[in-house]
Protein backbone atom coordinates (compact mmCIF):
# COMPACT_ATOMS: atom_id res chain seq x y z
CA UNK A 1 0.00 0.00 0.00
CA UNK A 2 1.30 3.60 -1.35
CA UNK A 3 2.25 5.70 1.81
CA UNK A 4 3.59 9.06 1.12
CA UNK A 5 5.36 11.26 4.10
CA UNK A 6 6.30 14.84 4.53
CA UNK A 7 8.60 16.91 7.08
CA UNK A 8 8.52 18.81 8.28
CA UNK A 9 5.03 19.29 9.73
CA UNK A 10 5.84 22.94 10.31
CA UNK A 11 8.21 25.16 9.03
CA UNK A 12 9.13 29.17 10.19
CA UNK A 13 11.61 31.34 8.30
CA UNK A 14 12.66 34.24 7.82
CA UNK A 15 11.62 36.60 4.51
CA UNK A 16 14.09 35.93 1.66
CA UNK A 17 15.47 32.67 2.79
CA UNK A 18 15.55 29.57 0.78
CA UNK A 19 13.80 26.39 2.27
CA UNK A 20 13.40 22.81 1.13
CA UNK A 21 10.50 20.51 1.49
CA UNK A 22 10.67 17.07 1.29
CA UNK A 23 8.55 13.68 0.48
CA UNK A 24 8.94 10.41 0.57
CA UNK A 25 6.48 7.93 -0.76
CA UNK A 26 7.13 3.63 -0.32
CA UNK A 27 6.21 2.50 -3.35
CA UNK A 28 8.44 3.37 -5.95
CA UNK A 29 6.13 2.56 -9.24
CA UNK A 30 4.02 5.49 -9.62
CA UNK A 31 3.17 7.19 -12.70
CA UNK A 32 3.72 11.18 -11.65
CA UNK A 33 3.98 13.28 -8.76
CA UNK A 34 2.60 16.65 -8.04
CA UNK A 35 2.98 19.45 -5.92
CA UNK A 36 0.25 21.58 -4.77
CA UNK A 37 -0.01 24.81 -2.52
CA UNK A 38 -3.57 24.83 0.01
CA UNK A 39 -4.34 28.21 1.62
CA UNK A 40 -6.19 28.54 4.65
CA UNK A 41 -9.93 27.58 3.42
CA UNK A 42 -8.74 27.30 0.07
CA UNK A 43 -8.90 24.52 -2.43
CA UNK A 44 -5.58 22.85 -3.84
CA UNK A 45 -3.90 24.82 -6.22
CA UNK A 46 -1.25 22.68 -8.51
CA UNK A 47 2.36 23.76 -8.32
CA UNK A 48 4.45 21.57 -10.13
CA UNK A 49 4.02 18.12 -11.77
CA UNK A 50 6.82 15.92 -12.30
CA UNK A 51 6.07 12.86 -14.87
CA UNK A 52 7.84 9.20 -13.21
CA UNK A 53 10.32 10.10 -16.14
CA UNK A 54 11.76 13.16 -15.06
CA UNK A 55 13.87 14.09 -12.80
CA UNK A 56 13.02 17.46 -12.17
CA UNK A 57 10.33 20.51 -12.73
CA UNK A 58 11.03 24.40 -12.70
CA UNK A 59 8.54 27.31 -12.43
CA UNK A 60 9.86 30.66 -11.05
CA UNK A 61 11.44 30.59 -7.75
CA UNK A 62 10.37 26.71 -7.12
CA UNK A 63 12.01 23.52 -8.58
CA UNK A 64 10.87 20.35 -7.66
CA UNK A 65 13.63 17.01 -8.02
CA UNK A 66 12.35 13.71 -8.21
CA UNK A 67 14.41 10.49 -7.01
CA UNK A 68 11.67 7.54 -8.06
CA UNK A 69 14.36 4.45 -7.01
CA UNK A 70 14.79 6.61 -3.44
CA UNK A 71 10.93 7.48 -2.91
CA UNK A 72 11.83 10.98 -2.52
CA UNK A 73 10.72 14.53 -3.78
CA UNK A 74 11.85 17.73 -2.85
CA UNK A 75 10.25 21.19 -2.98
CA UNK A 76 12.49 23.63 -3.33
CA UNK A 77 11.44 27.20 -2.77
CA UNK A 78 14.23 30.21 -3.87
CA UNK A 79 14.02 33.24 -1.72
CA UNK A 80 11.13 33.13 0.12
CA UNK A 81 8.02 35.61 0.79
CA UNK A 82 5.47 36.06 3.31
CA UNK A 83 3.06 35.75 0.60
CA UNK A 84 4.99 31.98 0.31
CA UNK A 85 2.76 30.92 3.53
CA UNK A 86 1.07 28.39 2.92
CA UNK A 87 0.58 24.44 3.42
CA UNK A 88 1.88 22.22 0.52
CA UNK A 89 0.96 19.09 -0.29
CA UNK A 90 2.85 15.94 -1.96
CA UNK A 91 0.87 13.71 -4.17
CA UNK A 92 1.59 10.31 -6.09
CA UNK A 93 -0.16 9.16 -8.42
CA UNK A 94 -0.13 5.23 -9.13
CA UNK A 95 -0.74 4.85 -12.44
CA UNK A 96 -2.34 6.91 -15.29
CA UNK A 97 -5.47 8.57 -14.24
CA UNK A 98 -5.62 7.01 -10.93
CA UNK A 99 -6.71 9.06 -7.68
CA UNK A 100 -4.06 10.86 -6.08
CA UNK A 101 -2.37 9.63 -2.83
CA UNK A 102 -1.31 12.28 -0.28
CA UNK A 103 0.85 13.29 2.22
CA UNK A 104 -0.17 15.45 5.23
CA UNK A 105 1.62 18.69 4.07
CA UNK A 106 4.45 20.72 5.39
CA UNK A 107 2.41 24.26 7.01
CA UNK A 108 5.19 26.97 5.98
CA UNK A 109 5.29 30.18 7.74
CA UNK A 110 7.50 33.49 6.13
CA UNK A 111 8.01 36.18 8.66
CA UNK A 112 8.33 39.36 7.23
CA UNK B 1 -10.46 28.40 -18.85
CA UNK B 2 -13.18 28.20 -15.88
CA UNK B 3 -11.78 25.87 -13.08
CA UNK B 4 -13.65 23.55 -11.22
CA UNK B 5 -16.65 24.65 -9.60
CA UNK B 6 -18.47 23.23 -6.14
CA UNK B 7 -21.14 24.85 -3.91
CA UNK B 8 -22.29 25.21 -1.43
CA UNK B 9 -19.01 26.65 -0.13
CA UNK B 10 -19.52 25.84 3.42
CA UNK B 11 -22.69 24.07 5.20
CA UNK B 12 -23.24 23.46 8.80
CA UNK B 13 -25.94 20.29 9.69
CA UNK B 14 -26.70 18.28 12.83
CA UNK B 15 -25.87 14.58 13.48
CA UNK B 16 -28.28 12.76 11.18
CA UNK B 17 -29.51 15.26 8.88
CA UNK B 18 -28.38 14.82 4.88
CA UNK B 19 -26.78 17.13 3.07
CA UNK B 20 -25.36 17.28 -0.49
CA UNK B 21 -22.73 18.71 -2.35
CA UNK B 22 -22.30 19.96 -6.34
CA UNK B 23 -19.45 19.86 -8.70
CA UNK B 24 -18.82 21.18 -12.38
CA UNK B 25 -15.85 19.87 -13.44
CA UNK B 26 -13.19 22.05 -16.31
CA UNK B 27 -15.04 21.67 -19.60
CA UNK B 28 -13.94 18.45 -21.56
CA UNK B 29 -12.23 16.76 -18.47
CA UNK B 30 -13.84 13.06 -18.38
CA UNK B 31 -12.31 12.18 -15.44
CA UNK B 32 -14.30 13.92 -11.84
CA UNK B 33 -13.01 12.63 -8.56
CA UNK B 34 -14.43 13.53 -4.70
CA UNK B 35 -11.61 13.33 -2.16
CA UNK B 36 -12.26 13.90 1.70
CA UNK B 37 -9.96 16.09 3.51
CA UNK B 38 -10.10 15.83 7.32
CA UNK B 39 -8.72 18.69 9.33
CA UNK B 40 -4.66 18.23 9.92
CA UNK B 41 -4.80 15.47 7.07
CA UNK B 42 -4.53 15.48 3.40
CA UNK B 43 -7.17 14.68 0.74
CA UNK B 44 -8.27 11.16 0.70
CA UNK B 45 -10.17 9.40 -2.54
CA UNK B 46 -13.67 8.48 -1.71
CA UNK B 47 -15.03 8.41 -5.37
CA UNK B 48 -13.94 8.48 -8.87
CA UNK B 49 -15.66 8.99 -12.32
CA UNK B 50 -14.83 8.38 -15.88
CA UNK B 51 -17.75 10.01 -17.63
CA UNK B 52 -20.49 8.46 -16.08
CA UNK B 53 -19.16 5.10 -14.61
CA UNK B 54 -17.46 4.77 -11.45
CA UNK B 55 -13.60 3.72 -11.49
CA UNK B 56 -13.19 3.31 -7.66
CA UNK B 57 -15.80 3.83 -5.40
CA UNK B 58 -13.77 1.15 -2.84
CA UNK B 59 -13.14 3.78 -0.05
CA UNK B 60 -16.38 5.32 -0.14
CA UNK B 61 -18.89 4.48 3.31
CA UNK B 62 -21.72 3.25 1.00
CA UNK B 63 -24.00 2.84 3.99
CA UNK B 64 -24.09 6.50 3.97
CA UNK B 65 -22.79 8.51 1.00
CA UNK B 66 -23.55 8.73 -2.57
CA UNK B 67 -22.75 9.93 -5.44
CA UNK B 68 -23.51 10.18 -9.04
CA UNK B 69 -22.22 11.95 -12.25
CA UNK B 70 -25.40 11.78 -14.91
CA UNK B 71 -24.79 12.63 -18.20
CA UNK B 72 -20.66 12.44 -17.59
CA UNK B 73 -20.63 16.21 -16.60
CA UNK B 74 -21.44 17.61 -13.20
CA UNK B 75 -21.81 15.58 -10.02
CA UNK B 76 -23.15 15.22 -7.15
CA UNK B 77 -22.15 13.75 -3.07
CA UNK B 78 -24.74 13.24 -1.02
CA UNK B 79 -24.48 12.05 2.50
CA UNK B 80 -27.26 10.60 4.46
CA UNK B 81 -27.28 10.29 7.60
CA UNK B 82 -24.44 12.36 8.38
CA UNK B 83 -22.18 11.64 11.06
CA UNK B 84 -19.91 13.89 13.83
CA UNK B 85 -16.85 12.44 12.01
CA UNK B 86 -17.97 13.57 8.61
CA UNK B 87 -17.50 16.75 9.19
CA UNK B 88 -14.41 17.84 6.58
CA UNK B 89 -13.64 19.45 3.42
CA UNK B 90 -14.90 18.14 0.23
CA UNK B 91 -12.80 18.74 -2.63
CA UNK B 92 -13.93 18.01 -6.24
CA UNK B 93 -11.09 17.40 -9.03
CA UNK B 94 -11.23 16.82 -12.51
CA UNK B 95 -8.52 15.68 -15.09
CA UNK B 96 -8.14 15.24 -18.33
CA UNK B 97 -8.06 11.35 -19.83
CA UNK B 98 -5.02 10.06 -21.72
CA UNK B 99 -2.10 11.88 -23.29
CA UNK B 100 0.36 10.52 -21.11
CA UNK B 101 0.06 13.97 -19.27
CA UNK B 102 -2.89 13.65 -16.68
CA UNK B 103 -2.71 16.87 -14.11
CA UNK B 104 -5.60 17.30 -11.54
CA UNK B 105 -7.20 20.29 -10.83
CA UNK B 106 -9.40 21.10 -8.23
CA UNK B 107 -12.64 23.24 -6.96
CA UNK B 108 -12.51 25.52 -3.66
CA UNK B 109 -14.30 22.74 -1.70
CA UNK B 110 -16.93 22.57 0.55
CA UNK B 111 -16.14 22.89 4.22
CA UNK B 112 -18.85 20.60 5.97
CA UNK B 113 -19.48 20.91 9.83
CA UNK B 114 -21.63 18.35 11.31
CA UNK B 115 -22.94 19.28 15.10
Amino acid sequence: KQEVTQIPAALSVPEGENLVLNCSFTDSAIYNLQWFRQDPGKGLTSLLLIQSSQREQTSGRLNASLDKSSGRSTLYIAASQPGDSATYLCAVAPGEGTALIFGKGTTLSVSS
Amino acid sequence: EAGVAQSPRYKIIEKRQSVAFWCNPISGHATLYWYQQILGQGPKLLIQFQNNGVVDDSQLPKDRFSAERLKGVDSTLKIQPAKLEDSAVYLCASSLDGGGFVEQFFGPGTRLTVL
